[in-house]
């Protein structure tokens, strides 16, 4: 039983390039949230996709920043035109969100580093 | 705005001794408090959680404690060996509905042997 998976694990990316990362869910999981994490830091809730919709994106930077989780295929964070204020370790998380579960499990997360 | 503090930031401890960390929340709509351990590197990882309708569970050296009045909640460990070393995450969230999880700012626990 896969865990959540985050791919790439380490990305390292030039001021103005694009970054992309990809999250899948735990096997029976819908529910995807991001986190962001600065170094020394705590989690900071970014968005929370259920497939194809955007539930709640209240943490999302307004600009730069979005996030999908299509039909198929995983979960995808996108950072265009990326700062070194980027650079962080960001954790995907799901849940399956049946009644009152709402235990979320984390991926291995995937550390940014803008040069 | 929905926030979660936690205390302390660092706390070091005598292998075998107890550690507690506390935390308060300030959205009284919240019912749902995980914790997570984060080794160095490493993913969180759920270590307890507990629902509003109980004021303590347990779970081998680890037990959490509720008090929804005060808005409080604390992480008891017990026993402490080397490998409970690292920084612990509480969080509140409001459970049922589409809810995010907020997260406090950690606390780094170390155990001395």
């Amino acid at each position: 039983n896969a865990g959540v998976m985050q791919n790439p694990r380490h990305l390292v990316r030039r001021r103005g390039q694009e970054a992309r990362l990809r999250c899948s869910p735990m096997k029976g999981h819908s529910h995807v949230y991001w986190y962001r994490q600065l170094p020394e830091e705590g989690l900071k809730f970014m968005v929370y996709l259920q497939k194809e919709n955007i539930i709640d994106e209240s943490g999302m930077p307004k600009e730069r920043f979005s996030a999908e989780f299509p039909k198929e295929g995983p979960s995808i964070l996108r950072i265009q035109q990326v700062v070194r204020g980027d650079s962080a370790a960001y954790f995907c998380a799901s849940s399956r969100r049946e009644g009152r579960t709402d235990t979320q499990y984390f991926g291995p997360g995937t550390r940014l580093t803008v040069l | 705005g929905e926030n979660v503090e936690q205390h302390p930031s660092t706390l070091s401890v005598q292998e075998g001794d107890s550690a507690v960390i506390k935390c308060t929340y300030s959205d009284s709509a919240s019912n749902y408090f995980p914790w997570y351990k984060q080794e160095l590197g490493k993913r969180p990882q759920l270590i307890i959680d507990i629902r509003s309708n109980v004021g303590e569970k347990k779970d081998q050296r680890i037990a959490v404690t509720l008090n929804k009045t005060a808005k409080h909640f604390s992480l008891h460990i017990t026993e402490t060996q080397p490998e409970d070393s690292a920084v612990y995450f509480c969080a509140a969230s409001k459970g049922s509905s589409a809810s995010k999880i907020i997260f406090g700012s950690g606390t780094r626990l170390s155990i001395r042997p």
